[in-house]
């Protein structure tokens, strides 16, 4: 069964430029959850996908945005990127939408702004 | 706010002592708990999870963790540490955000290195 496929694995962009990450949850599963892991904040939630509505956004800027098909892929799209949105994204994708479910993770996009 | 701590942000331990790294949470009375680990330029892997029932969960890899209520408590640990378990460690809750949704909530994170 494979796993949570999150591509590309890395990238560089330039400060002002748009991005577009992506992931592809295990089949089956219908709720994809996107996470910021930066040294100084450590894994901060972004956003929650489930049967392609966001059920719920962490404390990010509206420059963060997403979305989930049908197929249950999810896109996350960070805009005008600054130094800052240098990290790595997680997706974790999970059966359904609530706390009794386990979360499976991707090994992450790493992203480097300069 | 709902937070999950780890007190220790790296430990050092020599191959084949004991490990145990600790975890506090706020969350709950009844709380669905995780560990995973995190090698370097990876993913996170999941170790073990905490939903009811035994307070003593076994997980992969050779570990396991203890539930207790009354010091809010999960500490992750493992008898004999090789030097492949040299990795990250993360203690995880999911909180509520509303509308039926949940996030994951991680702690700080312990590094661990192992002496070998």
């Amino acid at each position: 069964k494979a796993g949570v496929t999150q591509t590309p694995r890395y990238l560089i962009k330039t400060r002002g430029q748009q991005v577009t990450l992506s992931c592809s949850p295990i089949s089956g599963h219908r709720s994809v959850s996107w996470y910021q892991q930066t040294p100084g904040q450590g894994l901060q939630f972004l956003f929650e996908y489930f049967s392609e509505t966001q059920r719920n956004k962490g404390n990010f800027p509206g420059r963060f945005s997403g979305r989930q098909f049908s197929n249950s892929r999810s896109e996350m799209n960070v805009s005008t990127l600054e130094l800052g949105d240098s990290a790595l994204y997680l997706c974790a994708s999970s059966v359904g939408t609530g706390q009794g479910y386990g979360y499976t993770f991707g090994s992450g996009t790493r992203l480097t702004v300069v | 706010a709902q937070s999950v701590t780890q007190p220790d942000i790296h430990i050092t331990v020599s191959e084949g002592a004991s490990l145990e790294l600790r975890c506090n949470y706020s969350y709950g009375a009844t709380p669905y708990l995780f560990w995973y680990v995190q090698s370097p330029g990876q993913g996170l892997q999941l170790l073990l999870k905490y939903f009811s029932g035994d307070t003593l969960v076994q997980g992969i890899k050779g570990f396991e963790a203890e539930f207790k209520r009354s010091q809010s408590s999960f500490n992750l640990r493992k008898p004999s540490v090789h030097w492949s378990d040299a990795a990250e460690y993360f203690c995880a809750e999911p909180t509520y955000s509303g509308a039926g949704s949940y996030q994951l909530t991680f702690g700080k994170g312990t590094k661990l290195s192992v002496i070998p």
